[in-house]
């Protein structure tokens, strides 16, 4: 079945720099791609998506590529702020079901 | 649209207690999913409903755990009897079946403590 995995955190960075957190995936077909949040105390809110290979997912700064080439779809932004600090998890879907197979979160812990 | 809407936000109860989790899905979504929060094991799917219907309920830990959807605007977990390993956070999400999305939605979370 589909897997997932995602860079093992905590993450930490100064205000400013730049992010990536890596994920790659197992999929049968080419499932649609998506990026959640959960900030502290909350649940998780979709990021941003990707639905096709070469499709760039792209929301509050945060990007993601879906390379179908390389079965990953890294998250990236420029220069992250104190307000990103929170958990990320990368979920690809399933062209079968209807289930998103979550990673295991990576938390960013961003510092002024 | 009020998203997807869970009570009650917290529960304690006392282990061997009967406790139930209730979840309003975004209304025109027909898929819901109930997952299970915890530093210990993250993010767990138990079990999702399609148009009403339990598809996949394989990760439903033990019998103590139970699941309906009378209706398309409303679901319940339920464990009988609680123990304090259930202790985590439970969220519902639901998502429109439209078809290469499968985005889904997520409450806020029920925060189960049980002593």
């Amino acid at each position: 079945g589909n897997s997932v995995t995602q860079m093992e955190g905590p993450v930490t960075l100064s205000e400013e720099a730049f992010l990536t957190i890596n994920c790659t995936y197992t999929a049968t077909g080419y499932p649609s791609l998506f990026w959640y949040v959960q900030y502290p105390g909350e649940g998780l809110q979709l990021l941003l998506k990707a639905t096709k290979a070469d499709d760039k997912g792209s929301n509050k700064g945060f990007e993601a590529t879906y390379r179908k080439e390389t079965t990953s779809f890294h998250l990236e932004k420029g220069s992250v702020q104190v307000s990103d600090s929170a958990v990320y998890f990368c979920a690809p879907g399933s062209e079968e079901t209807d289930k998103l197979i979550f990673g295991t979160g990576t938390r960013l812990q961003v510092f002024p | 649209d009020a998203g997807v809407i869970q009570s009650p936000r917290h529960e304690v109860t006392e282990m061997g207690q009967e406790v139930t989790l209730r979840c309003k899905p975004i209304s025109g979504h027909n898929s819901l999913f109930w997952y299970r929060q915890t530093m210990m094991r993250g993010l767990e799917l138990l079990i999702y409903f399609n148009n009403n219907v339990p598809i996949d309920d394989s990760g439903m830990p033990e019998d103590r755990f139970s699941a309906k959807m009378p209706n398309a605007s409303f679901s319940t977990l339920k464990i009988q009897p609680s123990e304090p390993r259930d202790s985590a956070v439970y969220f519902c999400a639901s998502d429109s079946r439209v078809r290469g999305s499968n985005e889904q939605f997520f409450g806020p979370g029920t925060r189960l403590t049980v002593l």
